[in-house]
């Protein structure tokens, strides 16, 4: 298997724009999780979905983020407007259950000038 | 919001020695996990060790976990320059895993 696969590697927008961050978790998993990783904050949980489903996503920072699993293979961070401040490492994982190991994709790291 | 938090922040040590590295917790937990990040990478998965469990070995880890204390240990024995990296513990509360801030571990050749 691939493992989880996160596309693009690197990101670099202007404030304002739209940016669109995609995940394919590891095939039959069936929770993935989007995380944003920054130096002040660590490593945070942003949401994640069980078999497509949103299931928490209190942990979106604000209204300009969403999520969507269309389906088992694809998943969709969107940020939209972009500021500076979202500047991080965005960290797709996936698992076989809620309280099992987590694979982690390589991470999209985001520059918002 | 973090919960577990790892101590200590950075570590520097000598090829072949072993590293601790410690993690505390505020509320009760299913599990908890070790991963380790190396710069510019993703997080890869350690050892998972359940609550009603005490102690773990995989290879040259080894993970303690106290309840009581809500705490755990990880040990790094004969430690090499490849093991250097971010070392995180995450704590399963009913399926909202948290992440602490991690520790900087540096194996000096």
């Amino acid at each position: 298997d691939a493992g989880v696969i996160q596309s693009p590697r690197h990101e670099v927008t202007e404030m304002g724009q739209e940016v669109t961050l995609r995940c394919k978790p590891i095939s039959g998993h069936d929770y993935l999780f989007w995380y944003r990783q920054t130096m002040m904050r660590g490593l945070e949980l942003l949401i994640y979905f069980n078999n497509n489903v949103p299931i928490d996503d209190s942990g979106m920072p604000e209204d300009r983020f969403s999520a969507k699993m269309p389906n088992a293979s694809f998943s969709t961070l969107k940020i939209q407007p972009s500021e500076p401040r979202d500047s991080a490492v965005y960290f797709c994982a996936s698992s076989l259950g809620i309280s099992y190991r987590q694979f982690f994709g390589p991470g999209t790291r985001l520059t918002v000038l | 919001s973090q919960q577990g938090e790892e101590d200590p922040q950075a570590l520097s040590i000598q090829e072949g020695e072993n590293a601790t590295m410690n993690c505390s917790y505020k509320t009760s937990i299913n599990n908890l996990q070790w991963y380790r990040q190396n710069s510019g990478r993703g997080l890869v998965h350690l050892i998972l060790i359940r609550s009603n469990e005490r102690e773990k070995h995989s290879g040259r880890l080894r993970v303690t976990l106290d309840t009581s204390k809500k705490s755990s240990s990880l040990l790094i024995t004969a430690s090499r320059a490849a093991d250097t990296a971010s070392y995180f513990c995450a704590t399963d509360v009913s399926g909202d895993m948290r992440f602490g801030a991690g520790t900087r571990l540096t194996v000096k050749p």
